[in-house]
């Protein structure tokens, strides 16, 4: 079964704006991840977050996380036509068990 | 450094025929993963192994998918009867070690059964 949760489904944007991302899960996690996946083609990790953090920055990339609501955002600013794609958040309970998806959310960055 | 590689890229059968994808992780990963996606869903784990052993099978169906690691580095899933609801992109994944950490895919094999 899938924990994580995106919201929203789809969204669209011009080139130059910033795009917000959520993503809620339901029980304790280890640590929560987001992916990209171009049309076509595989995953591509983009950022790790642990449960003990709160927030973390790789280059045009904000993640937050507030373990009290079992929630996750992922913030892309100044975003890019070559942005588009579909972002998935996956998160790992402790141990040796494997990470889980969510449904993702389609971005279509605009020219 | 290379990267998951996976074969076919694209594979057509009918319904009941039977299909084989085979994927290659990166050099030195313990942990293969096979995930299936379903179009306009996130993946669903199939597998995990952990060198040649079996970590996590409790999603295969197992009456029809099969999965191996010899030697604990190729990996082969097949599917034998292929039935419609097959239809998606069986992605490859590999680790280091520790299943918490950071996955790299291969690109997917694409499956249709009509």
């Amino acid at each position: 079964s899938q924990q994580g949760e995106e919201d929203p489904q789809a969204l669209s944007i011009q080139e130059g704006e910033n795009a917000t991302m959520n993503c809620s899960y339901k029980t304790s996690i280890n640590n929560l991840q987001w992916y990209r996946q171009n049309s076509g083609r595989g995953l591509v990790h983009l950022i790790l977050i642990r449960s003990n953090e709160r927030e973390k920055h790789s280059g045009r990339l904000r993640v937050t996380l507030d373990t009290s609501k079992k929630s996750s955002s992922l913030l892309i600013t100044a975003s890019r036509a070559a942005d588009t794609a579909s972002y998935f958040c996956a998160t790992s309970n402790s141990g040796n068990t494997p990470l889980v998806f969510g449904k993702g959310t389609r971005l279509s960055v605009i020219a | 450094e290379a990267g998951v590689a996976q074969s076919p890229r694209y594979k057509i059968i009918e319904k009941r025929q039977s299909v084989a994808f085979w994927c290659n992780p990166i050099s030195g990963h313990a942990t293969l993963y096979w995930y299936q996606q379903i179009l306009g869903q996130g993946p669903k784990l199939l597998i995990q192994f952990q060198n040649n052993g079996v970590v996590d099978d409790s999603q295969l169906p197992k009456d029809r998918f099969s999965a191996e690691r010899l030697k604990g580095v190729d990996s082969t899933l097949k599917i034998q009867p292929a039935k419609l609801e097959d239809s998606a992109v069986y992605l490859c994944a590999s680790s280091l070690g520790a299943a918490t950490g950071e996955l790299f895919f291969g690109e997917g094999s694409r499956l249709t059964v009509l």
